[in-house]
């Protein structure tokens, strides 16, 4: 059964820019789950959607914004880019609602994205 | 509000020997996973912890589980450069709705 795909993989941006990035889930799989990876601050949770509604929402800006669409895709963009916002950004699903019982992630390969 | 700290943030082995992490929370979790990430690649599910006081043996890999649900640890023993990446600990508090990471810790090895 096929993983998590993100696209793009790579992207290179300039500051004011803004940025969608795409996450399909496994099949079968409701959750979606967002995070940012730098090196110094590790994984960072930006977002959680299950069928197609946002449960929770990390620490980050308003200009970070996402979506869930019927068939458990989902995006996030970024707007207005800075130049810390320079990461990988790594899409997660699971079976099951992130909380007490949320059970194994499972990682997209990540969009590595530059802000110049 | 939730907070995870894991220790150390970096360890250097020689090959064959052991290596440990801990990971620690300010809050009683409900349940642990750790992952492992290697080198340009992405996390990747270890196990998941839930009983307190639980040991799990995965070859040479050992994961425990705290009495008091506040900490855990993964111990690897006679390292192997494929063992080379970073592992993280990730824990969902009671009543929380997401899963936080902890830092990270990187281990590289000398062959």
């Amino acid at each position: 059964k096929a993983g998590v795909t993100q696209t793009p993989r790579y992207l290179i941006k300039t500051r004011g820019q803004q940025v969608t990035l795409s996450c399909s889930p496994i099949s079968g799989h409701r959750s979606v789950s967002w995070y940012q990876q730098t090196p110094g601050q590790g994984l960072q949770f930006l977002f959680e959607y299950f069928s197609e509604t946002q449960r929770n929402k990390g620490n980050f800006p308003g200009r970070f914004s996402g979506r869930q669409f019927s068939n458990s895709r989902s995006e996030m963009n970024v707007s207005t880019l800075e130049l810390g916002d320079s990461a990988l950004y790594l899409c997660a699903s699971s079976l099951f609602p992130a909380g007490e019982n949320t059970g194994e992630l499972f990682f997209g390969e990540g969009s590595r994205l530059t802000v110049l | 509000g939730q907070q995870v700290m894991q220790i150390p943030q970096y360890q250097h082995v020689q090959e064959g020997e052991d290596f440990t992490t801990y990971c620690n929370s300010s809050t009683t979790l409900s349940n642990i996973q750790w992952y492992k990430q290697r080198p340009g690649g992405h996390p990747v599910f270890l196990i998941q912890l839930v009983k307190s006081g639980e040991v799990k043996k995965q070859k040479r890999l050992t994961f425990q589980f705290g009495e008091a649900k506040k900490n855990s640890s993964l111990h690897i023993t006679a390292t192997q450069t494929t063992d080379v990446g970073t592992y993280f600990c990730a824990d969902t508090s009671q009543g929380a709705q997401k899963l936080v990471f902890g830092q990270g810790t990187r281990l590289t090895i000398n062959p």
